[in-house]
């Protein structure tokens, strides 16, 4: 069954440093979905993406956040300048298309990048 | 913030039907009803979904009452694997255009005993 990849599985860095975490989506599917999770709390939203551009984002999705398909196959996170508060498990989701009353579209997840800011 | 109520945790016995529920009083008619779960560690996996008719797949059942007021997920033979965090998301059928989300609450935390 395809699946969401993400890379690197754990990612270590200073505070202030750029980072840049990985997505291969499904290949067919074309929505595409950041989420975080702080140890111990909600999986949280942070930015969905359609057709080469956001669809929506939440308010944890600042300045500091960019997302970017740089080619046909990757889905990419950066955070410019982060934070020890941007520690957490960053999940990528992708889904085929968007749920409308005559067809499903349920988010497929990657299994997440931990992310360490020290 | 979440439109669901879960209870936070529950026990069930490995190899009886685990019973989740969930109440989403103020779900609209547009609305669907989906079920995620989370193993430790891992990114949240799709199990069901349903809009107001019962459904039944190869992982397990969904009851949705008649009103669509709340609905129950059910595992008919509970493993340890199936030990996890189990989400009740109600989830808006878009118009067109723009790809939207899920919003997780938090949960139920399942926990099968051996």
């Amino acid at each position: 069954e395809p699946e969401v990849t993400q890379t690197p599985s754990h990612q270590v860095t200073q505070m202030g440093q750029e980072v840049i975490l990985r997505c291969v989506p499904i290949s067919n599917h074309l929505y595409f979905y950041w989420y975080r999770q702080i140890l111990g709390q909600k999986v949280e939203f942070l930015v969905s993406f359609y057709n080469n551009e956001i669809s929506e984002k939440s308010e944890i999705f600042d300045d500091q956040f960019s997302v970017e398909r740089p080619d046909g196959s990757n889905f990419t996170l950066k955070i410019r300048s982060t934070k020890l508060e941007d520690s957490a498990m960053y999940f990528c989701a992708s889904s085929e298309g968007q749920l409308t009353l005559r067809k499903h579209s349920p988010l497929h997840f990657g299994n997440g990048t931990r992310l360490t800011v020290t | 913030d979440a439109k669901t109520t879960q209870p936070p945790s529950m026990d069930c016995a490995e190899g009886r039907a685990a019973n989740l529920p969930c109440n989403h009083s103020t779900i609209s008619g547009n609305e669907y009803v989906y079920w995620y779960r989370q193993i430790h560690s891992q990114g949240p996996q799709y199990i069901i979904h349903g809009l107001k008719n019962n459904e039944t797949n190869e992982m397990a059942s969904l009851i949705i009452t008649e009103d669509r007021k709340s609905s129950t997920l059910i595992l008919p033979h509970a493993t340890l694997r199936d030990t996890a965090v189990y989400y009740c998301i109600v989830r808006v059928a878009g118009s067109g255009g723009g790809a939207d989300g899920l919003t997780f609450g938090k949960g139920t935390h399942l926990i099968i005993q051996p």
